[in-house]
């Protein structure tokens, strides 16, 4: 199994561009997380989707991000337009789980994370 | 909101030295995991626990589950190099089916 992939590694750009982070999870996973991480906030989480389906998106930053799972196997994080304090590295996560609410077999999976993306905006 | 504060945030211990970290729940989890992010990577899941008091081993790490399901540890014995990096302690709130509650990490430096 190739793991969570994750694309570009890094990413610089500047303030005001497009930026799109790609994530392809592991094969049967099919919950999806996006995180982004600073040393001054730690480990946040972005959106989550289940099955495909944004579930909770109440950590988006505001409305110049967007996530999008058009398929199991596919994601995007788009950030437009960029801003410096969106200079952070960006992780996406996999697992397997069933369906919310009320699955309780969701909580014992470990999350499995792709490499990131280091983005600096200029 | 729920939290879980870890701490330290930071041990320096030389090699060969015990470590542990401490992680405290203001809600009782169903379930804690942790993880670990070596530096520039991305964290790795490492064990889960979920019942009370419950205790793992993981050759020389050794992962604790209090009773009230409200706290963990991590204790690493006779400290390597290979064992640097920050370790994240992560918990599902009884009322939270998907989300995670991350504790801040607590970085393992190890001084030469």
């Amino acid at each position: 199994d190739a793991g969570v992939i994750q694309s570009p590694r890094h990413e610089v750009t500047e303030m005001g561009q497009e930026v799109t982070l790609r994530c392809k999870p592991i094969s049967g996973h099919n919950s999806l997380f996006w995180y982004r991480q600073t040393m001054m906030r730690g480990l946040e989480l972005l959106i989550y989707f289940n099955n495909n389906v944004p579930i909770d998106d109440s950590g988006m930053p505001e409305d110049r991000f967007s996530a999008k799972m058009p398929n199991a196997s596919f994601s995007t994080l788009k950030i437009q337009p960029s801003e410096p304090r969106d200079s952070a590295v960006y992780f996406c996560a996999s697992s397997r789980s069933g369906d919310p609410p009320s699955s309780g077999f969701f909580r014992h999976v470990g999350y499995t994370f792709g490499s990131g993306t280091r983005l600096t905006v200029v | 909101g729920q939290q879980v504060m870890q701490i330290p945030q930071y041990q320096h211990v030389q090699e060969g030295e015990d470590f542990t970290t401490y992680c405290n729940s203001s809600t009782t989890l169903s379930n804690i995991q942790w993880y670990k992010q070596r530096p520039g990577g991305h964290p790795v899941f490492l064990i889960q626990l979920v019942k009370s008091g419950e205790v793992k081993k993981q050759k020389r790490l050794t992962f604790q589950f209090g009773e009230a399901k409200k706290n963990s540890s991590l204790h690493i014995t006779a400290t390597q190099t290979t064992d640097v990096g920050t370790y994240f302690c992560a918990g599902f709130d009884l009322d939270s089916n998907y989300q995670l509650i991350w504790g801040a990490g607590t970085k393992l430096i190890i001084k030469p």
